[in-house]
């Protein structure tokens, strides 16, 4: 089947800066993304979704930005914290299926 | 407090050993899922259920088995675990199932660390 990818395993940045983590996606007839943070030890934690009939949707601290015609999403995290250390994936839904999670991209911020 | 709770953490067991990981919620979630997540391949869906007595495969299904009796409970079954089932394990549940927009109320355990010599 087709699989959500992730374009780097590993970002490190300085605290304070902004963060962008990129997801490419495969499969055109997916709907829904969401991203997850993990941190070291736990299990993944919703961060933010957004629908395919939006490009772009913003949280606390986190935009995540759709581009349907390249198959391509990705989460800003704006002023980035040491508590923003884990990793994080993007996942996606077609229809009625179960999520389809990205392989990870490690976010390390330094102090 | 709201929760998923997992048990064990961390189990070594040897082949063929029949074993049960147990997953409980306390949210009167209807939807729950279990997950394994190995490097390079990221979280991969083993079974779930979208109420009791409710069971269904996802993508990595065989030499598994689930039952939901209780609302609260979803165990995962490996009736003769084989090394290639050593993973890290996540039970996970939500009030809907997240193609109807039930990640926003999904609750991760804290995982099973299950390694089968």
């Amino acid at each position: 089947g087709e699989s959500v990818g992730l374009h780097l395993p590993t970002l490190s940045v300085q605290e304070g800066d902004n963060s962008i983590i990129n997801c490419a996606y495969s499969n055109s007839a997916s709907d829904y993304f969401i991203w997850y943070k993990q941190e070291s030890g736990k299990g993944p934690q919703f961060i933010i979704d957004i629908r395919s009939n939006m490009d772009k949707r913003q949280g606390q601290r986190v935009t995540v930005l759709l581009n349907k015609t390249v198959k391509h999403l990705s989460l800003q995290i704006a002023a980035t914290q040491p508590g923003d250390s884990a990793v994080y994936f993007c996942a996606e839904i077609s229809g009625n299926t179960p999520l389809v999670f990205g392989k990870g991209t490690r976010l390390s911020v330094i102090a | 407090e709201a929760q998923v709770t997992q048990n064990p953490r961390y189990l070594i067991t040897v082949t063929g050993k029949k074993l049960t990981v147990t997953c409980s919620q306390n949210m009167n979630h209807e939807y729950m899922s279990w997950y394994r997540q190995d490097p390079g391949l990221g979280l991969r869906q083993i079974y779930y259920s979208m109420n009791v007595e409710v069971t269904d495969k996802g993508d990595v299904p065989e030499g598994y088995k689930v039952s939901r009796k209780e609302k609260r409970n979803f165990p995962l079954i490996l009736e003769s675990p084989s090394p290639n089932q050593t993973s890290l394990y996540f039970c996970a549940s939500s009030f809907d199932p997240p193609w109807l927009g039930g990640t926003e109320t999904q609750y991760f355990g804290p995982g099973t660390r299950l390694l089968v010599l």
